[in-house]
């Protein structure tokens, strides 16, 4: 399986930016790069995912670096609702495995 | 984006018998994906479910523990089989290739699982 390197867990001030950073040095060409979370008690969501331009959408900016071996999920300005575990995944043969993520606190 | 639902939400049940967990989901997709989520773990694949043929099991997985069906491209069941307490868990349906969202995979609300 392709794998991922996430910290254990970050923590930020609500309003402010966040920046989760993730390794894949072992990604191939073809892989994609996924982002899930998992609020408390909840099944896992979609945040976004990119294969090798940054990407933006309402929830979340993504931005790979050039040689792909790492990537940044950018949250512009947390709340107390982004608590959560974030998933960081490289998709390879249609399947999401995931890893243990980062689990990311927001103090008020 | 695609609605599903799993019954039943959650269980007790005693070792030794079976649970058959449903996900219906609300359109069609492509694929659907069965995982555990044992408690503060993250999640673990299980098998992915084949419309019309046999699943596709992960390693560690097999049939004879974790029969699954899927007779259509909107339902799917997970049977685990002679339950000890080590598999109590969250069971979570998955689907993939929903129309106009292909690359987002969805999450059911999950079945909690608690053997005795």
């Amino acid at each position: 399986d392709a794998k991922t390197t996430q910290p254990n867990s970050m923590e930020s001030n609500e309003e402010e930016p966040v920046h989760l950073p993730c390794n894949h040095s072992t990604i191939s060409g073809t892989d994609y790069i996924h982002w899930y979370r998992q609020l408390p008690s909840q099944g896992p969501e979609y945040v976004i995912h990119g294969l090798t331009s940054n990407v933006n959408n309402r929830m979340a900016s993504l931005a790979i670096a050039e040689d792909r071996k790492s990537s940044t999920l950018i949250l512009h300005r947390a709340t107390l609702r982004d608590a959560a575990v974030y998933y960081c995944i490289l998709d390879r043969d249609d399947k999401i495995i995931f890893g243990k993520g980062t689990r990311l606190h927001i103090l008020p | 984006s695609a609605v599903i639902s799993q019954k039943p939400s959650r269980d007790i049940c005693q070792r030794g018998t079976s649970l058959t967990i449903q996900c219906q989901v609300d359109s069609q997709v492509t694929m659907m994906f069965w995982y555990r989520q044992q408690p503060g773990q993250s999640l673990t694949l299980i098998a992915t479910a084949n419309q019309g043929s046999e699943a596709t099991y992960e390693s560690g997985f097999v049939i004879d523990k974790f029969p699954i069906s899927r007779p259509n491209l909107t339902f799917s069941t997970l049977t685990v089989s002679n339950m000890s307490p080590e598999d109590s868990s969250i069971y979570l349906c998955s689907v993939w290739g929903v129309t106009g969202k292909p690359y987002e995979q969805y999450f059911g609300p999950g079945t909690r699982l608690t053997v005795t």
